[in-house]
């Protein structure tokens, strides 16, 4: 079964500064996907970023990018220029690519503080 | 108005009582999942449905139940609710053929219950 693991319970960031929170995954698979949500103060799950693993070039949302590391089964995302409203718990996750069942795994979260 | 609702968003309750979290979408997805949400663990699968007549058991089935009542409409019940039972529970959807949305899925705002 597949796992995904966030070692940083809890970060914390300037305003204007960049921050990179970790996750690394298991998987014997070759045809995956990998996201990263966030959850503001509202409880909502809010889409942030996608990697689809066949492909090489790192995913980029604006502020929000991506270090995908197939071989090291590494996904990190880096968030440039923080601002207040990107405080919040963010979940990667891992999805199978292919088969009956694709469902989600996530991680435990990391709770992310923006200092003003 | 959101794509998927639940109800209701929060609920306190006694132990042993029956409770029914519900679930709409007007996606049109045929997948349907619930979770639940425990800080340090992330999210876990409780029940998932691939479609109407298409039910099955995730990570951390016991003590719950699900109802797939059409296709955009998934209950999860809580036959005689304890204690630790009480946790952020989230309805998402997901429409493997989607396109551009088809490797993502969506949630509801959660339903925050408390068992004493």
């Amino acid at each position: 079964a597949q796992t995904v693991t966030q070692s940083q319970p809890e970060m914390s960031v300037q305003e204007a500064e960049t921050v990179t929170l970790s996750c690394t995954y298991d998987t014997s698979e070759s045809d995956y996907y990998l996201f990263w949500y966030k959850q503001p103060p509202s409880r909502q799950m809010i889409l942030v970023i996608r990697q689809e693993a066949y492909k090489q070039q790192n995913a980029t949302e604006n502020r929000f990018s991506v270090n995908f590391q197939k071989a090291a089964k590494s996904f990190s995302l880096k968030i440039s220029d923080s601002q207040l409203g990107d405080a919040a718990m963010y979940f990667c996750a891992y999805r199978s690519g292919g088969g009956y069942g694709q469902n989600f795994v996530f991680g435990p979260g990391t709770r992310l503080s923006v200092l003003p | 108005d959101a794509d998927v609702t639940q109800t209701p968003r929060n609920r306190i309750t006694k132990t042993g009582k029956r409770i029914m979290l519900e679930c709409s979408q007007t996606k049109g997805h045929d997948r349907m999942y619930w979770y639940r949400q425990d800080p340090g663990l992330g999210l876990r699968l409780i029940y998932y449905s691939f479609d109407v007549k298409d039910i099955n058991k995730g990570e951390i089935s016991d003590g719950y139940s699900v109802s797939r009542q059409a296709q955009a409409k998934f209950s999860l019940s809580l036959e005689s609710a304890i204690p630790n039972q009480t946790a952020l529970y989230f309805c998402a959807t997901s429409d493997p053929l989607g396109g551009g949305e088809g490797n993502e899925q969506f949630f509801g705002p959660g339903t925050r219950l408390t068992v004493l």
